[in-house]
C-alpha cells in the first residue's frame, strides 16, 4: 500500500507556544489530505479536509485559527496548533487520498502532542 | 446522517479461536466500508475495503469480512486468531468512493490469550 508519513512522531511544548505537524505522501500525489484527532481508547475525530492549492475545510466545532492547516503541494500538508494549551495534547493522525473513486485513504503513523 | 457501530468495545479471544467483530453501519444508500487496525501509539492500517461487487471481501491477514445489506452489517472475520492480532480495530463508512470523509466506530479492542 501506499506510503504517508508524518514528522515529529511526538512533539513535547510549552503552553502557549505553536506547533507544526507534517503530513507526506512518499510514493503518490495526494489530491486531498485528511487531519483526524483521537483521544485515548476513542475513535478518529475529523478536524479538516485540505484540498491541495485550496482552504482547509473544518468540521463543526474545530477552530480554524487554532489548527491551520495547508496543504501546499500534493505531498505535503502541515497542521500548526497555535497557542498550544494542555487540552490540546492528543494523538493527531492525518490520511492522504490520490483521488480516484476506488482509491483508500492511507493514513500516516500519527503525532502525539503532549502541552504542559 | 450516516453512522457506524461497532457493539462490543473489548473482546478476548485465545489463541487459534476464530474472532468475528460486528459493525453496523446506518446510511441510506450503498456505503463504502473499511476495516481498519490501529496497534498502541501507531497510525491505521487497512484490513480491507467493500466498494461494490462481491459482498464477501478478503483481506491482508488473513481477515475477511461480509456486506450484508439487509442487515447493515460489514462484520469482520478470521478463522483463527495469532496473538499478533492483538489491537484495536476499527470500522469506518464513506460516501463516495475514498476521497470523501469516513465516518469511523467507537473501536473494537481485541486482547488475545495465549
Amino acid at each position: 500500500g501506499a506510503v504517508v508519513s508524518q514528522h515529529p512522531s511526538r512533539v513535547i511544548c510549552k503552553s502557549g507556544t505553536s506547533v507544526k505537524i507534517e503530513c507526506r505522501s512518499l510514493d503518490f500525489q495526494a489530491t486531498t489530505m485528511f487531519w483526524y484527532r483521537q483521544f485515548p481508547k476513542q475513535s478518529l475525530m475529523l478536524m479538516a479536509t485540505s484540498n491541495e492549492g485550496s482552504k482547509a475545510t473544518y468540521e463543526q466545532g474545530v477552530e480554524k485559527d487554532k489548527f491551520l492547516i495547508n496543504h501546499a503541494s500534493l505531498t505535503l500538508s502541515t497542521l500548526t496548533v497555535t497557542s498550544a494549551h494542555p487540552e490540546d495534547s492528543s494523538f493527531y493522525i492525518c490520511s492522504a487520498w490520490g483521488g480516484t473513486s476506488t482509491d483508500t485513504q492511507y493514513f500516516g503513523p500519527g503525532t502525539r502532542l503532549t502541552v504542559l | 446522517a450516516q453512522s457506524v457501530t461497532q457493539p462490543d468495545i473489548h473482546i478476548t479471544v485465545s489463541e487459534g479461536a476464530s474472532l468475528e467483530l460486528r459493525c453496523n453501519y446506518s446510511y441510506g444508500a450503498t456505503p463504502y466500508l473499511f476495516w481498519y487496525v490501529q496497534s498502541p501509539g501507531q497510525g491505521l492500517q487497512l484490513l480491507l475495503k467493500y466498494f461494490s461487487g462481491d459482498t464477501l471481501v478478503q483481506g491482508i491477514k488473513g481477515f475477511e469480512a461480509e456486506f450484508k445489506r439487509s442487515q447493515s452489517s460489514f462484520n469482520l472475520r478470521k478463522p483463527s486468531v495469532h496473538w499478533s492480532d492483538a489491537a484495536e480495530y476499527f470500522c469506518a463508512l464513506g460516501l463516495a468512493g475514498g476521497g470523501n470523509k469516513l465516518t469511523f466506530g467507537t473501536g473494537t479492542q481485541l486482547k488475545v490469550e495465549l
